[in-house]
């Protein structure tokens, strides 16, 4: 199966600062990957797919970026409703599969 | 406005079964294909497995943990979709999440919008 290595699994960052969440597929697939924010209690939402365009209705603070076996989600100014837990996932080939998960705390 | 609203889920005994439903409105459900996506308690996402729409011959795709004890069904004359749980496991306890996937200009399916989930708890 295909992993995708998320990194870190937890930062912390103040309000205002930008936060780079990174991904590694353990082998090539394009721009075949998905972002996710989950907030606590929450179910997931969907930021990114096609590795870097936006779904509707998405802050332009988010922006995804990469292609083959390294991707990125940047945000650009944290804001309070960003807090909260990022996934990536591969949709290349099945199985479908996820990143570990980053947890983004208030510093 | 896209909603998908699970239920069905509940308390179920190690090796009893479970149907879980996802009602979908908002979207042409016909056109696009359907996944289920769980969460353990305190752990990440996992894929559960996908059903494809009719012009993509209505097939289905399964994760390795569930392949043969869980099966995709779709009514797409009540826009819905369902997971069909057998021979339950304790490591089946997870929320189940409903997800819309959209076709990217590629050719590819993307997971787009989710449900709010439906607890599942095997326990004896």
């Amino acid at each position: 199966d295909l992993q995708m290595t998320q990194s870190p699994s937890s930062l912390s960052a103040y309000v205002g600062e930008r936060v780079i969440i990174t991904c590694r597929a353990s082998q090539a697939i394009s721009t075949y990957v998905a972002w996710f924010q989950q907030s606590p209690g929450k179910a997931p939402k969907s930021l990114i797919y096609g590795a870097s365009s936006l779904q509707s209705g998405v802050s332009s603070r988010f922006r995804g970026s990469g292609f083959g076996t390294d991707f990125t989600l940047t945000i650009s100014s944290l804001q309070p409703e960003d807090f909260g837990t990022y996934y990536c996932q591969q949709y290349a080939s099945y199985p479908l599969t996820f990143g570990g998960g980053t947890r983004v705390q208030v510093k | 406005e896209v909603q998908l609203v699970e239920s069905g889920g509940g308390l179920v005994q190690p090796g009893g079964s479970l149907r879980l439903s996802c009602a979908a409105s908002g979207f042409t459900f016909s056109d696009n294909f359907m996944d289920w996506v769980r969460q353990a308690p305190g752990k990440g996402l996992e894929w559960v497995g996908r059903g494809r729409n009719k012009h993509d011959t209505d097939t289905t795709e399964y994760a390795a943990s569930v392949r043969g004890r869980f099966t995709i069904l779709r009514d797409d004359a009540k826009n819905s979709v369902y997971l069909q749980m057998d021979s339950l496991k304790a490591e089946d306890t997870a929320v189940y999440y409903c997800v819309v996937d959209y076709y990217d200009r590629s050719g590819y399916y993307y997971a787009a919008d989710w449900g709010q989930g439906t607890l599942v708890t095997v326990s004896s």
